[in-house]
């Protein structure tokens, strides 16, 4: 199955707002709402951001925001800041009753 | 404080075998289904496999169906995968995740493994 389309790469500067989108099809992204996003820095295990689609866990910053809209759902960096650059994934249940990732994002702060 | 800690890796030829382990501590390892996700060097996350908390219902993506086999030992608080027929496309580094609410909802990664599959 092929991954999750993703951007690979988005820019902003400090205090911008920036979007990552995540698409796929009816079988998994649009099918469900076990949409999650996760934050990699450089040479770190992924840390969750988002789950559900649009559910934040305790501590991370209210920036980060997740939405969807039919095979496409997206994470949103408000007030964009330095330590916010590092690789996005999104991961999606699908239908097979597997897990899919998109192909990731690196997000770069200007 | 949740805690995994893979072990198990290394260098093996192409067509053989290794077992990873991954030991959890700082939650109820038997109330969570458990997950192996791999990157290979400079690339994306891909999900391996993932196991229920009772270890009743087991999944695998496809480029590894018939020659992975994911375990647990709740007992020890254990996550294995056992590795065969290894080709040079599994090399990667392997984390071992933990689910929420189901498999796909990864809420905490460990720091990962690395297999390196060359003759």
């Amino acid at each position: 199955q092929s991954a999750l389309t993703q951007p690979p790469s988005v820019s902003g500067s400090p205090g911008e707002s920036v979007t990552i989108s995540c698409t796929g099809s009816s079988s998994d992204v649009g099918g469900y709402d076990r949409v999650s996003w996760y934050q990699q820095p450089p040479g770190t295990a992924p840390k969750l951001m988002i789950y559900d689609v649009s559910h934040r866990p305790s501590g991370v910053p209210h920036r980060f925001s997740g939405s969807k809209s039919g095979n496409t759902a997206s994470l949103t960096i408000s007030g964009l800041q330095t330590e916010d650059e590092a690789d996005y994934y999104c991961s999606s249940y699908t239908s097979a009753s597997t897990l899919l990732f998109g192909g990731g994002t690196k997000v770069t702060v200007l | 404080e949740v805690q995994l800690v893979e072990s198990g890796g290394g260098l093996v030829q192409p067509g053989g075998s290794l077992r990873l382990s991954c030991t959890a501590s700082g939650f109820s390892f038997g109330n969570y289904a458990m997950n192996w996700v791999r990157q290979a060097p400079g690339k994306g996350l891909q999900w391996v496999s993932a196991l229920s908390g009772s270890g009743g219902n087991t999944y695998y993506a496809d480029s590894v169906k018939g020659r992975f086999t994911i375990s647990r030992d709740n007992s020890k608080n254990t996550l294995d995968l056992q590795m065969h027929s290894l080709r040079a496309e599994d090399t990667a580094l392997y984390y071992c995740a933990k689910g929420s609410s189901g498999f796909d909802d990864i809420d905490f990664w460990g720091q990962g493994t690395l297999v390196a599959v060359s003759s």
